[in-house]
């Protein structure tokens, strides 16, 4: 099956700072790809659309200045939590298909904590 | 609005019962279903599917799904428990473009 990569696997920042996390399909080209976010004890809620060459679609209620999405390549998308707050902290995971309308690879997601 | 819902938040099985979580769905056309489990502090992993055609799914881990339209529901189910299949479980649908839409999870949890 496909392959989606996520790095880091858990990163611990301190409050004010800028985290990167990165989502590659290693094996397929991905012209969207998917951004979630996941409390403690909680279900998965979709944060973003990662767009290649274009604009992040946001979820309502998701703030676009600090979750800001890259999508440069057909391989890569970044999500950087700007300015962390320890509210931020939380499981992010990413999600990407080399079909459409079938399923969804999901990295292995990132526990960040913000301290 | 694609929405899923998972009634149990909670179940607790002895090892060696048989096993059903249920899964309701809300979509507009024809769902994709997926059921994943994630197990403490990992990612998710891919049980089973359901796109269309045979509405028994079979998937890993001797899982098996049944996708009922008249009650829009995709319960999973197992016939003996392990004890290492203790884990969250999220029921999902997927959208037109491959975002997906989770339930709220049920853990399980094993006794011996």
């Amino acid at each position: 099956g496909a392959v989606v990569s996520q790095h880091p696997s858990r990163v611990i920042c301190k409050s004010g700072t800028s985290v990167k996390i990165e989502c590659r399909s290693l094996d397929f080209q991905a012209t969207t790809m998917f951004w979630y976010r996941q409390f403690p004890k909680q279900s998965l809620m979709l944060m973003a659309t990662s767009n290649e060459g274009s604009k992040a679609t946001y979820e309502q209620g998701v703030e676009k200045d600090k979750f800001l999405i890259n999508h440069a390549s057909l391989t890569l998308s970044t999500l950087t939590v700007t300015s962390a707050h320890p509210e931020d902290s939380s499981f992010y995971i990413c999600s990407a298909s080399p079909w459409p309308n079938t399923e969804a690879f999901f990295g292995q997601g990132t526990r960040l904590t913000v301290v | 609005a694609q929405s899923v819902t998972q009634p149990d938040i909670h179940i607790t099985v002895s090892e060696g019962a048989s096993l059903e979580l249920r899964c309701n769905y809300s979509y507009g056309a024809t769902p994709y279903l997926f059921w994943y489990v994630q197990s403490p502090g990992q990612g998710l992993q891919l049980l089973l599917k359901y796109f269309s055609g045979d509405t028994l799914v079979q998937g890993i881990k001797g899982f098996e799904a049944e996708f009922k339209r008249s009650q829009s529901s995709f319960n999973l189910r197992k016939p003996s428990v392990h004890w290492s299949d203790a884990a969250e479980y999220f029921c999902a649908v997927s959208g037109p473009g491959n975002q997906f839409y989770f339930g709220t999870g049920t853990s399980l949890t094993v006794i011996p």
